[in-house]
């Protein structure tokens, strides 16, 4: 069975601060997504990742699939209050296709 | 830009009682997801449609859930006797294709089962 598994599962830092939170898996995958999740929404679809050792920036964020492409991290600079949300790892597995999900790191940036 | 659209924001139900979540997805769109979030836990996948079936069901998505694609815009999920373990967020999401670039999420549907 594949499982992504994330960490931290939460993090609680300051304006301004850096942070990495990390995908890990013992299963490789064509592609990996990140998403954000708000409290109260849907998540939403930030960045996919497709090539081993690739890195994609969006604005503060930047994102790293592994050169195995087993594994993804995401870094965030200087964090700011807008930042704070639940950062969910995907892949699309199954007989469908389907969208699985990992178990998620809370991120609290506090102004 | 397009959105997926879900009512109603929230639900509140007695035990026993027939719900229905609805859901409109991206109009181009041609595959369909309904996924659970229980408080404090991971999103899980429910079920996916395609073509007006069911193309996969994961173990949650048990007799008492049903799924419908009524008309050519809505598409509902249908839990026909609710328990107190179905309180959660419901999202329907959508995609292009299977092989796509990512999802569109609604914004759920709290549901809590009183």
């Amino acid at each position: 069975t594949q499982l992504l598994e994330q960490s931290p599962q939460f993090l609680s830092i300051q304006e301004g601060e850096n942070l990495t939170v990390y995908c890990n898996s013992s299963s490789v995958f064509s592609s990996l997504q990140w998403y954000r999740q708000e409290p109260g929404e849907g998540p939403v679809l930030l960045v996919t990742v497709v090539t081993g050792g690739e890195v994609k920036k969006l604005k503060r964020l930047t994102f790293q699939f592994g050169d195995a492409r087993k594994d993804s991290s995401l870094h965030i600079t200087a964090a700011q209050p807008g930042d704070t949300g639940l950062y969910l790892c995907a892949f699309n597995g199954g007989a469908t296709n389907k969208l699985i999900f990992g178990t998620g790191t809370l991120l609290a940036v506090q102004p | 830009e397009p959105e997926v659209t879900q009512t109603p924001s929230h639900q509140v139900t007695q035990m026993g009682q027939e719900v229905i979540l609805r859901c409109v997805p991206i109009s181009n769109h041609l595959y369909f997801y309904w996924y659970r979030q229980i408080l404090g836990q991971k999103v899980e996948f429910l079920v996916s449609f395609y073509n007006n079936e069911i193309s996969e069901k994961s173990e949650i998505f048990d007799d008492q859930f049903s799924v419908e694609r009524p008309d050519g815009s809505n598409f509902t999920l249908k839990i026909r006797s609710t328990k107190l373990e179905d309180s959660a967020m419901y999202f329907c999401a959508s995609s292009e294709g299977v092989r796509t670039n990512g999802y569109t999420f609604g914004s759920g549907t709290r549901l809590t089962v009183v």
